[in-house]
């Protein structure tokens, strides 16, 4: 079976960096995704990764390690806008390919 | 701008109605699924298709079943809803090989009373 577990919120300061963890149980592990959800909107592609190490895209970076079974999405310089939930989704060839996704981290940027 | 479309962002029905969600992809994926998304429950599959007239169950298929008979077109059914089928149900396209992840959409809204 999967098991995906996030923390459920967490609250951060306008400009400071904050990472949100993500730890996994599969079987058949190949690759994790982060997606970022505005309230009342679609989750969108954040970040993939599939071998261990770390991955930048701008302010946004997603590390892994697929022996410990854990990752984290770091979000630096905050913005306001980055209040949002943050889904870890993680596929598994052992589940028709499919993604299975965490329950999220709601996360509060304040000024 | 690629896109998935669900036809209503909200809808109210009565309890034992027959209740029909639609979902068009403009991006020729073979991939479509239907989730439900319930706060501290996340994101949980309800049924996906790899092809045209193909459907498989996901993890809570009880009182739903779908249809897609066309490349484009994803139909959620709700046969008879009942008030625990009141959720925000999310749409998504992927590739066959998933390798981009899915383009979701915005969602639709549905209280059952």
């Amino acid at each position: 079976g999967q098991n995906i577990d996030q923390p459920t919120e967490m609250t951060a300061t306008e400009g400071a960096i904050v990472q949100i963890n993500c730890t996994y149980q599969t079987s058949g592990f190949n690759g994790l995704f982060w997606y970022q959800q505005h309230a009342g909107e679609a989750p969108t592609f954040l970040s993939y990764n599939v071998l261990d190490g770390l991955e930048e895209k701008g302010r946004f970076s997603s590390f892994l390690s697929r022996s410990k079974g854990y990752s984290y999405l770091l979000l630096k310089e905050l913005q306001m806008k980055d209040s949002a939930s943050y889904l870890c989704a993680v596929r598994d060839v052992n589940y028709g390919q499919n993604f299975v996704f965490g329950p999220g981290t709601r996360l509060s940027v304040l000024p | 701008d690629v896109k998935v479309t669900q036809s209503s962002r909200y809808l109210v029905k009565r309890t034992g109605e027959k209740v029909f969600l639609e979902c068009v992809q403009d991006m020729d994926h073979e991939n479509m699924f239907w989730y439900r998304q319930d706060p501290g429950l996340g994101l949980r599959l309800i049924y996906f298709s790899y092809d045209v007239k193909m459907k498989e169950k996901g993890d809570i298929p009880e009182g739903y079943s779908v249809s897609r008979e066309k490349k484009e077109r994803f139909s959620l059914i709700l046969e008879s809803a009942s008030t625990n089928q009141t959720s925000m149900y999310l749409c998504a396209s992927s590739l066959l090989d998933q390798r981009n992840g899915y383009t979701f959409g915005s969602g639709t809204r549905l209280t059952v009373v």
